[in-house]
């Protein structure tokens, strides 16, 4: 059965540097995702990405955060310069349209030190 | 703002019992909802997803009904087994795609044996 994949699964940065987590949606879908689970928090919506471009953004994702689809498979979160609060499990979806059940990968632990 | 409740936070049965888990939400102009699982330290599983428009969805032991005006959902399970236990979370999907999902904060389940 397709899967959404995210690597890595867990990662440690030091306050400051960048980071770039990256995400393979299932291929068919169109809509992709960026949510975030801070520890013992809900499940926040960050960014959805239809067609090359943001179709809309929490509050969160200030200019810090950018996304990307580099090419045709992969999806990716740029964090540019890590807080301590961006610490999080951070989960990419994807869904075939908009309206449509989004399907969630296992998420990748950012830690910043 | 919608903001999603889950009540009860946490719920323990014994096996073979019905679980009735509850979603509310405050704006009822929602696309559709979903339900979904998620399994201590991993990703969100995608149970069902019901529309605006159905009052009822259901897949094997599972049976999810909404009801709009009043701004609730209900999943039901029937004749839980101990590989039930998890957290169930509820989502109401807006936004200008319909596709921006508002979390709400889980029940954690445990069925005993």
């Amino acid at each position: 059965e397709p899967e959404v994949t995210q690597t890595p699964s867990h990662q440690v940065t030091q306050m400051g540097q960048e980071v770039i987590l990256r995400c393979v949606p299932i291929s068919n879908h169109l809509y992709f995702y960026w949510y975030r689970q801070i520890l013992g928090q809900k499940v926040e919506f960050l960014v959805s990405f239809y067609n090359n471009e943001i179709s809309e953004k929490s509050e969160i994702f200030d200019d810090q955060f950018s996304v990307e689809r580099p090419d045709g498979s992969n999806f990716t979160l740029k964090i540019r310069s890590t807080k301590l609060e961006d610490s999080a499990m951070y989960f990419c979806a994807s869904s075939e349209q908009g309206i449509n059940e989004q399907y969630f990968g296992p998420g990748t632990r950012l830690t910043v030190t | 703002k919608q903001e999603v409740t889950q009540i009860p936070a946490a719920l323990s049965v014994p096996e073979g019992e019905n679980l009735v888990l509850n979603c509310s939400f405050t704006d009822s102009a929602i696309y559709n909802l979903q339900w979904f699982r998620q399994d201590p330290g991993k990703g969100l599983t995608s149970l069902l997803l019901i529309q605006s428009s159905q009052r009822e969805q259901t897949s094997g032991r599972l049976n999810a009904s909404l009801d709009k005006s009043s701004g609730r959902s209900t999943l039901y399970i029937a004749a839980s087994q101990p590989g039930d236990s998890a957290t169930y979370l509820c989502a109401a999907a807006q936004g200008a795609a319909g596709n921006k999902l508002t979390f709400g904060g889980g029940t954690r389940v445990l069925v005993k044996p």
